[in-house]
């Protein structure tokens, strides 16, 4: 069955420094997407960026980025230059599909806190 | 604007009442889902739908039920079989086939605690 661990519970930043959110995966499928989504105080899950595995360039979403490293089955997030309003939960997910059906696997995720 | 309404934003449910978390959607989707979260933990999959009427449990499906009707909604009841109800409840819908970097895109999630 496929996993998804995030080791970091929390996870606190000077505002403007980068930080790197931990992210491995398990999965015997050779194709594979994994997302991460962040989740403010308030609830909303809001998706940040995809990498596929096929994707031979890790994938950029202004300031967030994927480290994917898919030898190590690792695909950290960094978020560059960060912003007060960058404090919340993350979390990394991978697709799964089954018997035609597409589902996510979700991890337990990250608390972010930026400091000023 | 095309989203997910979520409604209502907190719910009380007492003793052995059934109660109905509602979903609709008009980013004209075809899959739709129900998660779980937990305090200070991840999203468990309820239920999910890739069509109007037809839908399959998910990991955690005990003591829930769902319905799908129409192609925009997809409510879910929490049974008064599902003993530790208290979560945070987030509906989420996505399109089926095409690209695999579809992602999906979720409701505000409704407040659900016990009486």
């Amino acid at each position: 069955a496929q996993k998804i661990t995030q080791t970091q519970p929390g996870m606190f930043v000077q505002e403007k420094e980068a930080v790197t959110l931990d992210c491995t995966y398990d999965t015997s499928d050779q194709s594979y997407g994994l997302f991460w989504y962040k989740q403010p105080s308030s609830g909303e899950m809001i998706f940040l960026i995809y990498q596929g595995s096929y994707d031979e360039q890790n994938a950029t979403e202004g300031r967030y980025s994927l480290n994917f490293q898919k030898a190590r089955k690792s695909a950290n997030l960094v978020i560059s230059a960060s912003q007060l309003g960058d404090s919340a939960m993350y979390f990394c997910a991978m697709r799964e599909v089954s018997g035609g059906y597409n589902k996510l696997i979700f991890g337990a995720g990250t608390r972010l806190a930026v400091h000023p | 604007d095309g989203g997910i309404t979520q409604s209502p934003k907190y719910l009380f449910r007492k003793e052995g009442q059934n109660v109905t978390l509602s979903c609709e959607q008009n980013l004209n989707h075809d899959a739709m889902y129900w998660y779980r979260q937990d305090p200070g933990q991840g999203l468990r999959l309820i239920y999910y739908s890739q069509i109007v009427n037809d839908f399959q449990k998910g990991d955690i499906a005990e003591g829930y039920s769902v319905s799908r009707e129409k192609k925009e909604s997809f409510p879910l009841t929490v049974t008064s079989a599902q003993k530790n109800p208290t979560a945070f409840y987030l509906c989420a819908s996505s399109r089926v086939g095409g690209a695999l970097n579809q992602p999906q895109h979720f409701g505000d999630g409704t407040r659900l605690s016990i009486l």
